[in-house]
């Protein structure tokens, strides 16, 4: 089983349509992240959790939101989808610590809003 | 603000062939860590190599190895005897040192590798 799940793998949706992306993980690490991949932009970041309770707006922010419901689930909401939003959304966790330079990506959501 | 360039959209190797990936960055800060990530059809990202900026020698892992120029800003990715399951996008990117784990991302490179 993959350390870092993102569900659903690939998703449709109508513009206006809420819709939630999740990631869970199992690698017991506390720093979560979302991060949106659109072709010759690389990956940019949407949001970022240290813990449950910290909760930090990244460089693209502007109508994503998220929600940390435990140590080990992130999940990134698209209140009101508009197509510009179509992208591939990859979850990703890091463990603190100097030495623990590595982040592990799920296999990411590609989502399509039409 | 930090930056990250990868000024090749598209690379392409012979099979078995030698090639060089070219990341270029912009930092004010002296710690830092750089990383070339590779996505593979599949999607996945997985992580090739990583270079800690306090660090003079070049990272090496088997056939991938960096070459590090620091007051260059650069960290280009050599890859030896390029094998088919080579073929990806290589992302090279930046950590700021400390607590903060934003990862910075260039572009992306396309490697292409023709048997």
């Amino acid at each position: 089983d993959a350390d870092v799940t993102q569900t659903p793998r690939n998703r449709i949706t109508k513009t206006g349509k809420r819709i939630m992306l999740e990631c869970s993980q199992t690698k017991g690490h506390d720093r979560m992240y979302w991060y949106r991949q659109d072709p010759g932009l690389g990956l940019r970041l949407i949001y970022y959790s240290f813990d449950v309770k910290d909760i930090n707006k990244g460089e693209i922010s502007d109508g994503y939101s998220v929600s940390r419901q435990a140590q080990a689930k992130f999940s990134l909401s698209l209140e009101s989808a508009i197509p510009n939003q179509t992208a591939l959304y990859f979850c990703a966790t890091s463990a603190p610590g100097r030495e623990n330079t590595e982040a592990f990506f799920g296999q990411g959501t590609r989502l399509t809003v039409v | 603000a930090q930056t990250v360039t990868q000024s090749q959209p598209e690379m392409s190797v012979q099979e078995a062939e030698t090639v060089t990936l070219s990341c270029t960055y912009d930092t004010s800060e002296s710690d830092y860590y750089l990383f070339w990530y590779k996505q593979p059809p599949s999607r996945q990202m997985i992580l090739v190599i990583r270079q800690e900026a306090y660090k003079q020698q070049n990272a090496t892992e088997n056939r991938f190895s960096v070459n590090f120029q620091k007051a260059a800003k650069s960290f280009s990715l050599k890859i030896s005897d390029s094998q088919l399951g080579d073929a990806a996008m290589y992302f090279c990117a930046y950590r700021r040192g400390g607590s903060n784990y934003q990862l910075i991302w260039g572009a992306g490179t396309k490697l292409i590798i023709k048997p």
